[in-house]
């Protein structure tokens, strides 16, 4: 459970407040992913970078602000953010896209966030 | 667009027992894979076994096999001998071969009883 870390595992926020989200894989992949869990609901994709190249962005808000400095680190900027927002983020990685046997995503344990 | 549907949110099975979860999905491409992830509470999210839509042999993992319905859209997970720490949720995914955009079903929360 420790090829995919994510800190702070915890983080209460008002909606004034910036603050950041840190993934980073151990395991050598190309491919890492932001995905928001919320009760009840299927995960949704947020981005996708390969190669440190942003490839999806699946119509997320503008307060919402990855960066990808290489392929072990992704980051999730949060400002201005709503109470809507509070769920279990998510980071994944993969070796690559949906190629033969590299497509397998391996998760983090997740952000829960908060917002007031 | 691909759609994954899990159609039970909750179940539970007495220990040792055996228990199917199902899952059925939509799509009109021929090449994907398919995934079962499971979430135990306040743990992180771990593949449980995966199937290559090209494959017809049902893949198997220790007490997890799948029933892999092509023609029908259909992806279910069986556990036998189920054990308490088999309780979790267990997600449904869907990949399209060359792609990153991973789809997940809304989850089945499975409880197995003492």
């Amino acid at each position: 459970e420790t090829g995919v870390t994510q800190t702070p595992r915890h983080l209460v926020m008002g909606m004034t407040n910036k603050k950041s989200l840190k993934c980073e894989q151990h395991l050598g992949h190309n491919a890492m992913y932001w995905y928001k869990q919320s009760a009840k609901k299927p995960l949704e994709l947020m981005f996708v970078y390969n190669f440190k190249e942003q490839t999806e962005n699946n119509s997320v808000p503008s307060r919402f602000s990855p960066e990808c400095p290489n392929s072990s680190h992704l980051f999730l900027h949060l400002h201005t953010l709503q109470p809507e927002d509070s769920a279990l983020y998510l980071c994944a990685s993969s070796q690559d896209r949906g190629l033969a046997g590299q497509e397998t995503q391996y998760f983090g344990p997740g952000t829960r966030l908060l917002v007031l | 667009a691909q759609t994954v549907t899990q159609s039970q949110p909750e179940m539970s099975v007495q220990e040792a027992e055996t228990v199917t979860l199902s899952c059925t999905y939509d799509t009109s491409e021929s090449n994907y894979y398919l995934f079962w992830y499971k979430q135990p509470p306040s743990r992180q999210m771990i593949l449980v076994i995966r199937q290559e839509a090209y494959k017809q042999q049902n893949a198997t993992e220790n007490r997890f096999s799948v029933n892999f319905q092509k023609a029908a859209k259909s992806f279910s997970l069986k556990i036998s001998d189920s054990q308490l720490g088999d309780t979790a949720m267990y997600f449904c995914a869907f990949i399209l071969y060359n792609n990153n955009d991973m789809r997940f079903g809304a989850g089945t929360r499975l409880t197995v009883k003492p």
